[in-house]
């Protein structure tokens, strides 16, 4: 059973178009979320949500909508998509800021 | 905010070989995590370590943070411990966990 299952785990796109990644948790967290690793490997904290609440929004372009229909699934929708948007996303989960955080296997995006 | 450096950037090393990776932070945190990114991209939770000891198998971390920094030892190194390892402090106490730029190690057979 995977603990923190993301889908898909490629994604090759052209520019302008929607798309979007899923993620499921198994461990009964109360807390999700998105990262994006760039190609140097930086990884840096996009959304969190506790609870289906949005707890963590940091400065990323409109055009990147998370959505939680409950605490065990946190989706991301990205629309009109960039050549900049290509990066490997990271779906997460934890229980609470002090648990343990556990990575989904990644999504590598990739914009042409 | 908090900052997080880690040290080696890169590192070495023949197998059976024994290595220290550091990370330094630049405030009082009150948890701090190890990962190790495999080479197919996974990253695997090592440690949750906020203060003190742990050990599992051949790996063992310390934090120290009344000076701030955390340690994560690597004994008799072997081909599969290569990759990229972060460390990851949250930004006052908060939910958002900040990462090192990382330690690449690379163990040849």
């Amino acid at each position: 059973d995977t603990a923190v299952s993301q889908t898909p785990k490629y994604l090759v796109t052209q520019m302008g178009n929607d798309k979007s990644i899923k993620c499921e948790q198994n461990l009964g967290h109360d807390t999700m979320y998105w990262y994006k690793q760039d190609s140097k490997k930086f990884l840096k904290i996009m959304f969190s949500y506790n609870n289906k609440e949005l707890i963590i929004n940091e400065t990323v372009p409109n055009r990147f909508s998370p959505k939680s229909p409950d605490k065990a699934h946190l989706n991301l929708h990205i629309n009109s998509l960039e050549l900049g948007d290509s990066a490997v996303y990271f779906c997460a989960s934890s229980q609470a800021n002090r648990g343990q955080l556990f990575f989904g296997s990644g999504t590598q995006l990739s914009v042409l | 905010g908090i900052q997080v450096e880690q040290s080696p950037p890169d590192l070495i090393l023949q197998e059976g070989a024994n290595s220290t990776l550091r990370c330094n932070f630049s405030d009082s945190v009150n948890n701090l995590q190890w990962f190790h990114q495999n080479p197919w991209g996974q990253l695997i939770n090592l440690f949750y370590i906020p203060s003190g000891t742990k050990q599992n198998g051949r790996l063992s971390a310390t934090t120290v943070a009344t000076e701030r920094y955390s340690l994560l030892y690597i004994s008799s190194s072997q081909t599969t411990d290569s990759g990229v390892y972060f460390c990851a402090v949250p930004m006052d106490s908060s939910y958002k966990l900040i990462f090192g730029s990382g330690t690449r190690l690379l163990v040849r057979p």
